[in-house]
């Protein structure tokens, strides 16, 4: 079966770092990038960014850069999400989703995973 | 900045109604536009990409419209499992991307 598991939930204290970790399974974990979405207490959502698992390219929405580190593990499926300098506004679900590319032009993130909690008090 | 709008934040719709959701770029995205579909303490699951294509398993209900900057999501007979928040999301500005701040569903 097709899915990502993320790691459990976390309490942060303000000025610390979360690693959030995000396991494929059911799929080639190269094939396609891996995407981190964060949702705050009643919320939208909002994009952070992405991994390439095969190369270990990484992008990240200007918000974060610099303070975000997305990582991976091809031996192990996993992809990382790091993030540094936790304030309480960093407070949030955090998700992992893949891209899949429907084809040339299209794509969209089909499979996400459970979420994780983050909260920094 | 990509900015994504969507209108209106909330709407009250009763059962079997048809419904229209709109979503606005703040600039030309051709049609690299997604809608995702989220319930209460679940993630997001993609309904339509492409603008106007449904994800594999979605029902017929759900129709995507638009290009350039005006997008709408149009659910043709609400279902009691419709009621939920709705986003789209952009994918043209590669390599950034962007949702909209989405436009939740309630029952009138």
């Amino acid at each position: 079966q097709v899915q990502l598991v993320q790691s459990g939930a976390e309490v942060k204290k303000p000025g610390a770092s979360v690693k959030v970790s995000c396991k494929a399974f059911g799929y080639s974990f190269t094939d396609y990038y891996i995407h981190w979405v964060r949702q705050a207490p009643g919320q939208g959502l909002e994009w952070m960014g992405w991994i390439n698992p095969s190369s270990g390219g990484t992008n990240s929405a200007q918000k974060f850069q610099g303070r975000v580190t997305m990582t991976r593990d091809t031996s192990i499926n996993t992809a990382y999400m790091e993030l540094s300098g936790l304030s309480p506004d960093d407070t949030a679900v955090y998700f992992c989703a893949r891209l899949y590319g429907f084809n040339k032009n299209d794509e969209g993130f089909d499979i996400w995973g459970q979420g994780t909690v983050v909260t920094v008090s | 900045e990509m900015v994504m709008t969507q209108s209106p934040a909330t709407l009250s719709v009763s059962p079997g109604e048809r419904v229209t959701l709109s979503c606005r770029a703040s600039q030309s995205i051709s049609s690299n536009l997604a809608w995702y579909q989220q319930k209460p303490d679940q993630a997001p699951r993609l309904l339509i990409y492409g603008a106007s294509t449904r994800a594999p398993g979605i029902p017929a209900r759900f129709s995507g419209s638009g290009s350039g900057t005006e997008f709408t999501l149009t659910i043709s007979s609400l279902q009691s499992e419709d009621f939920a928040v709705y986003y789209c999301q952009q994918y043209n500005n590669w390599p950034s991307y962007s949702f909209g701040q989405g436009t939740k569903l309630e029952i009138k």
